[in-house]
């Protein structure tokens, strides 16, 4: 399941299962929104991003939905893989700030085999 | 060639040291960025530069002190830190500053003794 508190949320799942990532924004500006994928020792690697002007977009096993009206992101993972265990961050550009993404707090995603 | 290489992958300093990080891509991206990361957090922006010019500095301290000698080169020259520097510094790229679509390096854990 996933928990929020003074740590890193945390998801866990199971092989084959799908996964669901959640992030909330709170600058009603931000136009442009992406998900990184953080494994231990390495920087983040793009996944999906997604503009303002859409809802959904979709990757391979990813896709990503954006609500702006409550101001919600999700990252979608089909048949979640052992490889798929990492932080996954979400990060927004407000606006007319070119250049500057500002990242979410970030969520563990373990997948037990 | 997709990849932004840091250079060293660690690195420990006392707080009298002087060390300089190294970022390069071969991308053509013209904008590169420097983010710092402490343990289970997100990524921070410090410093954005657009075409070889500093365009955004996040109030950084000025013992952090950036320079692009080039399009694919971006360096990190640190002086007089303190332990709470201690952080993975994450160097990315690219395509401009407007499109932020980030390629990240792996980082270079840094220790301040």
């Amino acid at each position: 399941g996933e928990s929020v508190g003074l740590h890193l949320p945390t998801l866990s799942v199971q092989e084959g299962d799908n996964s669901i990532i959640n992030c909330a924004y709170s600058n009603s500006a931000s136009d442009y929104f992406i998900w990184y994928k953080q494994e231990s020792g390495k920087g983040p690697q793009f996944i999906i991003d997604i503009r303002s002007n859409m809802d959904k977009r979709q990757g391979q096993r990813v896709t990503v939905l954006l609500n702006k009206t409550v101001k919600h992101l999700s990252l979608q993972i089909a048949a979640t893989q052992p490889g798929d265990s990492a932080v996954y961050f979400c990060a927004e550009r407000g606006g007319t700030s070119y250049g500057k993404l500002t990242f979410g707090q970030g969520t563990i995603l373990t997948v037990h085999p | 060639d997709t990849e932004v290489t840091q250079t060293p992958k660690h690195l420990v300093m006392g707080m009298t040291n002087k060390k300089s990080l190294k970022c390069e891509q071969h991308m053509g991206h013209r904008a590169m960025y420097w983010y710092k990361q402490k343990a289970k957090k997100p990524p921070e922006l410090m410093f954005v530069y657009s075409y070889e010019k500093l365009s955004i500095n996040e109030s950084v301290p000025s013992r952090f002190s950036p320079e692009c000698p080039n399009s694919s080169l971006l360096n990190l020259h640190l002086h007089a830190l303190q332990p709470e520097d201690s952080a993975l510094y994450l160097c990315a790229s690219s395509h401009d500053r407007g499109r932020e679509k980030l390629f990240f390096g792996s980082g270079t854990q840094l220790s301040v003794l």
